[in-house]
């Protein structure tokens, strides 16, 4: 079936330790998103990609960092710069030709600092 | 607009009657607006997007409304369900492809039996 698949689904930092999340799909989509989401609240953009090669800042950039080396996958890097890095990550993506606005989502990764 | 340091409101609604969740956005040039449904601990799920020419739109269960004069979107849900039970999302899609795309706070709607 087609997809967003991320992972790890759950995982621990200690401090000081850069991390790295996978967001893969096969989707054939151009575009592909990082979200964070704290408990009890809404979804704040950290990155984008419309095309391979070239990705903007969200709102919310400072700490991560990503690459767009290939259409199916982005992932996203919280480094030691990101201070408070425990949320729930989603990764999304979109067609890109469409026009609207749907985007597809991954079930998310949760990230918990030690 | 975002969200930032918000908790989320929450509707409560009786089995069975209809929900109207709310949501204002920032960005009058936005093209796409769409609705999200999101299950505890799930990535968000499509619901129905209306185009900025558009003033209501309706799917199965689902009707969005857009004032564009006041900057309000709104879903209203008939006939709520026990299933229906999530939070929802509004987001805008700032331009006609895929850039960047905004979340607003979100409302956590549940249902009273």
């Amino acid at each position: 079936d087609g997809g967003i698949t991320q992972s790890p689904k759950y995982l621990f930092r200690k401090e000081g330790q850069n991390v790295t999340l996978s967001c893969e799909q096969n989707l054939n989509h151009d575009a592909m998103y990082w979200y964070r989401q704290d408990p009890g609240q809404g979804l704040r953009l950290i990155y984008y990609s419309q095309i391979v090669n070239d990705f903007q800042k969200g709102d919310i950039a400072e700490g991560y960092s990503v690459s767009r080396e290939k259409k199916e996958s982005f992932p996203l890097t919280v480094t030691s710069a990101q201070k408070n890095p425990t949320a729930f990550y989603l990764c999304a993506s979109h067609q890109g030709r469409t026009n609207t606005g749907e985007l597809f989502f991954g079930e998310g990764s949760r990230l918990t600092v030690l | 607009g975002e969200s930032v340091g918000l908790h989320l409101p929450t509707l409560s609604v009786q089995e069975g009657d209809n929900s109207i969740i709310n949501c204002a956005y920032s960005n009058s040039a936005s093209d796409y607006f769409i609705w999200y449904k999101q299950e505890s601990g799930k990535g968000p799920q499509f619901i129905i997007d209306i185009r900025s020419n558009m003033d209501k739109r309706q799917g199965q269960r689902v009707t969005v409304l857009l004032n564009k004069t006041v900057k309000h979107l709104s879903l209203q849900i008939a006939a709520t369900q026990p299933g229906d039970s999530a939070v929802y999302f509004c987001a805008e899609n700032m331009h006609s492809s895929a850039s960047k795309i905004i979340f607003g706070s979100g409302t956590r709607l549940s249902i009273r039996p």
